[in-house]
């Protein structure tokens, strides 16, 4: 049973391009979630999805940033019309129900995007 | 919000004791976590207590916690060069399903 894949690993972006991180979860699960870790800082929740359904989004900047979990396929991150302050490490997590106390979610290895 | 507290960087011996301190941030939180990532990975959870509980001991892991100061620490006993990796200490968000982390400390195992 594979672990939560993400890819790519790195991204390079120039300013202004567009951002597309993906994120495949484990097997059976229907959970996803988004953190981002900015240099120097601890992972921050940004979005909770399940499947076809944002949960909550309160950890989505207002602009530029979405997030989908189609029916069918991995989850993607999206960020518009990238700037430097979005360089930053990008872990997805996956759970088989909502995590809580009792309910683990596995992470990802993590995308670093570079904006140049 | 506030930040969960770590410090960023510890270097032991191969053989001695290792503690990673955490301070968090809600005093409610009914329950805390200490993640590890290994270079190249994810952050994959390696235990976790209950805030009813002041410490809570697996093999050669011990945690403590003091809830009057929110200060959580991991002892690693026996500290071997493949423990070389970041430590996160995380608290649950409101939601409960989310989670706040901290910086992460980097533990260097020299032989």
């Amino acid at each position: 049973n594979a672990g939560v894949m993400q890819n790519p690993r790195h991204l390079v972006r120039r300013r202004g391009q567009e951002a597309r991180l993906r994120c495949s979860p484990m097997k059976g699960h229907s959970h996803v979630y988004w953190y981002r870790q900015l240099p120097e800082e601890g992972l921050k929740f940004m979005v909770y999805l399940q499947k076809e359904n944002i949960i909550d989004e309160s950890g989505m900047p207002k602009e530029r940033f979405s997030a989908e979990f189609p029916k069918e396929g991995p989850s993607i991150l999206r960020i518009q019309q990238v700037v430097r302050g979005d360089s930053a490490a990008y872990f997805c997590a996956s759970s088989p129900r909502p995590k809580d106390r009792n309910t683990e979610a596995f992470f990802g290895q993590g995308t670093r995007l570079t904006v140049v | 919000g506030e930040d969960v507290e770590q410090s960023l960087f510890l270097s032991v011996r191969e053989g001695d004791s290792s503690v990673i301190n955490c301070t968090y941030t809600d005093s409610s939180s009914t329950y805390l976590y200490w993640y590890k990532q290994e270079p190249g990975a994810g952050l994959q959870l390696l235990t976790y207590i209950f805030s009813n509980m002041d410490m809570k001991q697996d093999q050669r892991l011990t945690v403590l916690l003091n809830k009057k100061d929110k200060h959580l620490s991991l002892r690693i006993a026996d500290t071997q060069t493949g423990d070389s990796a970041i430590y996160f200490c995380a608290e649950p968000l409101d939601s409960g399903y989310a989670l706040n982390f901290g910086k992460g400390t980097s533990l260097l195992v020299t032989p």
